[in-house]
């Protein structure tokens, strides 16, 4: 089976940088992705992560290790656009290609 | 254009109505999906399908059928809609490209409300 936890909500301040973590167990694995979700709207694709270790895309990185289970996604210089909700997907292994969605981290960004 | 399409983008219906929600793409993607989204509960797989012929279950299959009529559409049915199936549906396809995992992409979503 699948277990994936995050944090529920956070806040930030714009301008500021934020982590949000990801823990997740899972019977195969491939990779781990990360969507973005503004309210009420589609989920849009972030980052995908299949080896150990920090991948950078502008403001955005992602990071992962698979011998600890663990995932976080980092945005610096946060702007108000970037209130939204963010969420966790481990990829299946085993020739499984599907994605277990984690419940998401619904961050908020102040002024 | 868009190149995940669902129709209809809102619905309401009652209790025991059979209802289609329909979904279209033009990536060429072989792989499609529905999900459904509740608040608290997160995204939830209910069907997907790797080829026209391969239908599978997700992990909440029970109250819904799927149809793919191409390579290019896959229908979503309640055969009798209950108001606990009242949510967001989306439709998402994928096409497995190396080194970036199975990504996949999202329609709009449906809103669904039955009575």
């Amino acid at each position: 089976g699948q277990n994936i936890d995050q944090p529920t909500e956070m806040t930030a301040t714009e301008g500021a940088i934020v982590q949000i973590n990801c823990t997740y167990q899972t019977s195969g694995f491939n990779g781990l992705f990360w969507y973005q979700q503004h309210a009420g709207e589609a989920p849009t694709f972030l980052s995908y992560n299949v080896l150990d270790g920090l991948e950078e895309k502008g403001r955005f990185s992602s990071f992962l290790s698979r011998s600890k289970g663990y995932s976080y996604l980092l945005l610096k210089e946060l702007q108000m656009k970037d209130s939204a909700s963010y969420l966790c997907a481990p990829e299946g292994g085993a020739g499984s290609y599907q994605l277990t969605f984690g419940k998401g981290t619904k961050l908020s960004v102040i002024p | 254009d868009a190149d995940v399409t669902q129709t209809p983008r809102n619905r309401i219906t009652k209790t025991g109505k059979r209802i289609m929600l329909e979904c279209s793409q033009t990536k060429g993607h072989d792989r499609m999906y529905w999900y459904r989204q509740d608040p608290g509960l997160g995204l939830r797989l209910i069907y997907y399908s790797f080829d026209v012929k391969d239908i599978n279950k997700g992990e909440i299959s029970d109250g819904y059928s799927v149809s793919r009529q191409a390579q290019a559409k896959f229908s979503l049915s309640l055969e009798s809609a209950i108001p606990n199936q009242t949510a967001l549906y989306f439709c998402a396809t994928s096409d497995e490209t190396s080194g970036r995992g199975d990504t996949q992409y999202f329609g709009p979503g449906t809103r669904l409300t039955v009575l």
